[in-house]
């Protein structure tokens, strides 16, 4: 069972625009969200992370937003650049555990000069 | 300020070997983590190691994987007898001692079976 769901594949915006990644959970026990960005050939780089006790989160040109009861979050760059043209990964957690991410499979973004 | 290091970066074994990923947290990291990436898929977790313990490994095959964190030396993923379905990318990650939920990854190995 998909306990995190990116339910597009792919993405492609032009520079300069916005690009808005969504991610759903299922799991309600889930209280920390992160998003990954990856190129091929090496390994997740941390993005940024929001906890359930927010709704928004803002770092430079990122921005996570996370409605805790749709169950969804999503990740928003602006101005998009084509140097963020990658795969995007959703990960949640739940504090206090074995705190493991539950990754979803990835959504790649295309940003047109 | 080195990051998380894996290696082999590639490796390839013939069906039945044995394969050994071998990872390097960052400094002053002391929690471990493995994941497993096939293809077209998410990262999938593996098993979470702290120095000469093992916290957690729910997603570790129950046959022919088993990893370890030792006092000294690198974290080890160990798949004895491998088969083509082992094939994938395997990513390690880090992160500090009561240091919060972020994982530091390393850049993979990525494992081809023959």
């Amino acid at each position: 069972d998909q306990q995190v769901k990116q339910n597009s594949p792919s993405l492609s915006v032009q520079e300069g625009r916005i690009s808005i990644l969504n991610c759903d959970y299922t799991n309600s026990m889930f209280d920390y969200f992160l998003w990954y960005k990856k190129y091929p050939a090496e390994g997740p780089t941390f993005l940024i992370s929001i906890s359930s006790i927010k709704d928004k989160n803002e770092d430079g040109r990122f921005t996570v937003f996370l409605n805790k009861s749709a169950k969804h979050l999503s990740l928003h760059i602006v101005p998009s650049q084509p140097g963020d043209s990658a795969v995007y990964f959703c990960a949640a957690t739940t504090q206090g555990g074995s705190e493991k991410l539950v990754f979803g499979k990835g959504m790649k973004l295309t940003v047109n000069p | 300020n080195a990051g998380v290091m894996q290696n082999p970066r590639h490796l390839v074994r013939r069906r039945g070997q044995e394969a050994r990923l071998r990872c390097s947290p960052m400094k002053g990291h002391s929690h471990v983590y493995w994941y497993r990436q096939l293809p077209e898929e998410g990262l999938k977790f593996m098993v979470y190691l702290q120095k000469e313990n093992i916290i957690d490994e729910s997603g570790m095959p129950k046959e022919r994987f088993s990893a370890e964190f030792p006092k000294e030396g690198p974290s080890i993923l160990r798949i004895q007898q491998v088969v083509r379905g082992d094939s994938a990318a395997y990513f390690c990650a880090s992160s500090p001692e009561g240091g919060g939920v972020v994982q530091y990854f390393g850049p993979g190995t990525r494992l081809t079976v023959t």
